[in-house]
């Protein structure tokens, strides 16, 4: 199925480790994308293919699954990371569809 | 660098059309697919289709089909999408979004395009 579940909120303190996480049956077969989006932004990759951070992207993001979950961990949260991230995926096994979870807001506290 | 720059804000009636350009620089445009994402407010992303510049071919979101038409102008990098039959549930901002060939992430994008529907 073409579903992304994500928590709708994390909050945690700055300095501390944020884990937002997408579960999705898809996700054994296909790769996960994250983005970033601030308030009145577009989004932004912080995550490609699972694991992998696209140049410019800090250190403390980073990227992980498992089965039919993956997962984005932010390190050392800083108030500038608060913001909607949202997870994203494809399928064209049967016709070609791209498809995004239904977004995580991370509260720095 | 990249750049993928929208046409500006666009106010419609219900029933009405909007077309949104998307003007695509700093790189081969034709190597790259362009997808096209929406956001009504204060909700998430919806992905609408893709339209891949070199050979025209597209695919739209089941959720569109019938309504959603995307066409390029190679002569000036710029991809369109034309949204028919518009009503207030369209009212959203509107993103085109870059996609290497054959890969389904979306690594640069518009600014986004407010369409507001409203009789």
């Amino acid at each position: 199925s073409y579903e992304l579940t994500q928590p709708p909120s994390v909050s945690v303190s700055p300095g501390q480790t944020a884990r937002i996480n997408c579960s999705g049956d898809v996700l054994p077969k296909q790769y996960a994308y994250w983005y970033q989006q601030r308030p009145g932004q577009a989004p932004l990759m912080v995550i490609n293919k699972d694991t992998e951070r696209p140049a410019g992207i800090p250190e403390r993001f980073s990227g992980s699954s498992s089965g039919t979950t993956v997962t984005l961990t932010i390190s050392g949260v800083q108030a500038e990371d608060e913001a909607d991230y949202y997870c994203q995926s494809a399928d064209n096994s049967a016709t070609y569809v791209v498809f995004f979870g239904g977004g995580t807001k991370l509260n720095v506290l | 660098q990249v750049q993928l720059v929208q046409s500006g804000a666009e106010v419609k009636k219900p029933g009405a059309s909007v077309k949104v350009s998307c003007k695509a620089s700093g790189y081969s445009f034709a190597s790259f697919y362009m997808h096209w994402v929406r956001q009504a407010p204060g909700q998430g992303l919806e992905w609408m289709g893709i339209i891949n510049p070199s050979d025209v071919n597209t695919r739209y979101a089941q959720k569109f089909q019938g309504r959603v038409t995307m066409t390029r102008d190679m002569s000036t990098s710029t991809v369109y999408m034309e949204l028919s039959n518009l009503t207030s549930e369209d009212t959203a901002v509107y993103f085109c979004t870059r996609g290497p060939t054959g890969e389904a992430e979306l690594d640069s994008w518009g600014q986004g395009t407010l369409v507001t529907v409203s009789s």
